[in-house]
């Protein structure tokens, strides 16, 4: 079957470290999403791909970057990890623009 | 500015009742809509969605959507316990940019 992966489940990083978190899809979706949950600001976008080689900023991108080199994988990386960016990160996939989108498990990340 | 709006509750209904769940959107030339349920811990789980002005109906799950007054809502028919969960409103403000999510209304059926 197919699926949309992520990890780590969970990551507890330094500050000023850099952070990389995996997000595999065997879906053959062009469309990735990286969004940030934090209680009483819900989903937000971080960044998002429309294809190989097309990534694009979201409404909360800065300290964060992704590069698509292939249509399975989005990573995401913390340039230097900040306190702030302690959250879930839920990775997304869908096939049209106009679909809804099929979420991974999510990475709690913890930067003390 | 593109904003979803849902009252974040919690919503509390007893067991077999119906639950209401609602949501404006700013932006009346939106394209579709969705509706995500996220139990505590998990990631969000797509249940409905609806692309044209009136209802759309999913064994116990309803969405209504009326483009004019920028609202579609969620009905959820002889709730049980399990349905306890939060509930995401989405919406495609246009086919190029990514979804837009509220902040979620936090559902509770009492048995």
């Amino acid at each position: 079957d197919a699926e949309i992966t992520q990890s780590p489940r969970h990551k507890i990083t330094e500050t000023g470290r850099q952070v990389t978190l995996a997000c595999h899809q065997t879906w053959n979706h062009n469309n990735m999403f990286w969004y940030r949950q934090d209680l009483g600001h819900g989903l937000r976008l971080i960044h998002y791909s429309y294809g190989v080689q097309d990534t694009n900023k979201g409404e909360v991108s800065d300290g964060y970057s992704v590069s698509r080199s292939n249509t399975e994988d989005l990573p995401l990386t913390l340039e230097s990890a900040a306190s702030s960016q302690t959250s879930v990160y839920f990775c997304a996939s869908s096939e049209t623009r106009l679909d809804g989108y099929t979420f991974g498990s999510g990475t709690r990340l913890t930067v003390v | 500015q593109k904003e979803v709006e849902q009252n974040s509750g919690p919503l509390s209904v007893p067991e077999g009742a119906i639950a209401s769940l609602n949501c404006t959107y700013s932006d009346r030339g939106s394209q579709s809509f969705f509706w995500y349920r996220q139990y505590s811990g998990k990631s969000p789980e797509l249940i409905m969605f609806i692309y044209s002005n009136g209802d759309k109906e999913d064994g116990r799950f309803t969405a209504q959507l009326n483009k004019a007054s920028q609202y579609v809502s969620l009905l959820i028919r002889d709730s049980q316990p399990s349905d306890s969960a939060t509930y995401l409103c989405a919406v495609n403000f246009s086919g190029n940019t990514p979804l837009v999510f509220g902040k979620g209304t936090r559902l509770s059926v009492i048995a």
